[in-house]
């Protein structure tokens, strides 16, 4: 079993949409969970930390359920500009300071 | 200011060769770290410097790969005997001190560079 598990979609939405993506990990001393973005051939980007039960900025929300091991993004009013593939990232805690990603989900919003 | 540089962008090898990837951080970051990313999938994890040293050095798939940061700062991957496998895009990534208790610090990553071995 891959330690981060996402849906690698694509999904392909509308704009003014809203599209929830998914995010699952298996190790639960993980601490620190991110969601990266990458645009196509780019390197990846730190979109939003989640270090407690959610965090919201923006048309962005995250949130977290230790209980369940899951990770979502919900993305609110989408843009043509939110089109890339959405990275699920996590951190474990004691003393390893390496970042665990998932696949990615694919996202494309369409006129 | 300037953010993570990695040369050469793109690196075109042939089976058995040498290369050498360079990154160089953001000024004043301590921690450095490389990742491999293969098509469709996300990064992986290969090595960690603080400072000069290797951290953890756990991702390296085998000891064809080496990494370097002799004066903190510039760091080189190695590859030795390069292998069709190899190819991948190789991301570095720097933070300014790696930890702030259990939280890490934000990575910012460079542009990568695009290994091909034929």
């Amino acid at each position: 079993r891959k330690e981060v598990e996402q849906d690698p979609g694509p999904f392909n939405v509308p704009e003014g949409a809203t599209v929830a993506f998914n995010c699952t990990y298996s190790n639960s001393a993980s601490q620190s969970f991110f969601w990266y973005r990458q645009d196509c051939r780019k390197e990846p980007k730190l979109l939003m930390s989640v270090y407690s039960s959610g965090n919201e900025d923006g048309r962005f929300t995250a949130q977290l359920n230790r209980a369940s091991q899951y990770i979502s993004l919900l993305i609110r009013d989408s843009k043509l500009s939110d089109s890339a593939t959405y990275l699920c990232v996590v951190h474990m805690a004691g003393g390893y300071n390496k970042l665990i990603f998932g696949a990615g989900t694919r996202l494309a919003v369409h006129p | 200011g300037a953010g993570v540089s990695q040369t050469p962008s793109n690196k075109v090898t042939e089976k058995g060769k040498y290369v050498e990837l360079r990154c160089d951080p953001i000024s004043g970051h301590t921690a450095l770290y490389w990742y491999r990313q293969s098509l469709g999938q996300g990064p992986e994890f290969l090595i960690y410097f603080q400072g000069t040293g290797a951290a953890d050095d756990s991702g390296l798939p085998n000891d064809r790969f080496f990494a370097v940061r002799p004066e903190g700062s510039v760091s080189t991957l190695k590859i030795q005997r390069t292998e069709r496998g190899d190819s991948a895009v190789y991301l570095c990534a720097s933070s300014l001190g790696g930890l702030a208790g259990d939280r890490p610090d934000t990575q910012y990553f460079g542009p990568g560079t695009r290994l091909t071995v034929l």
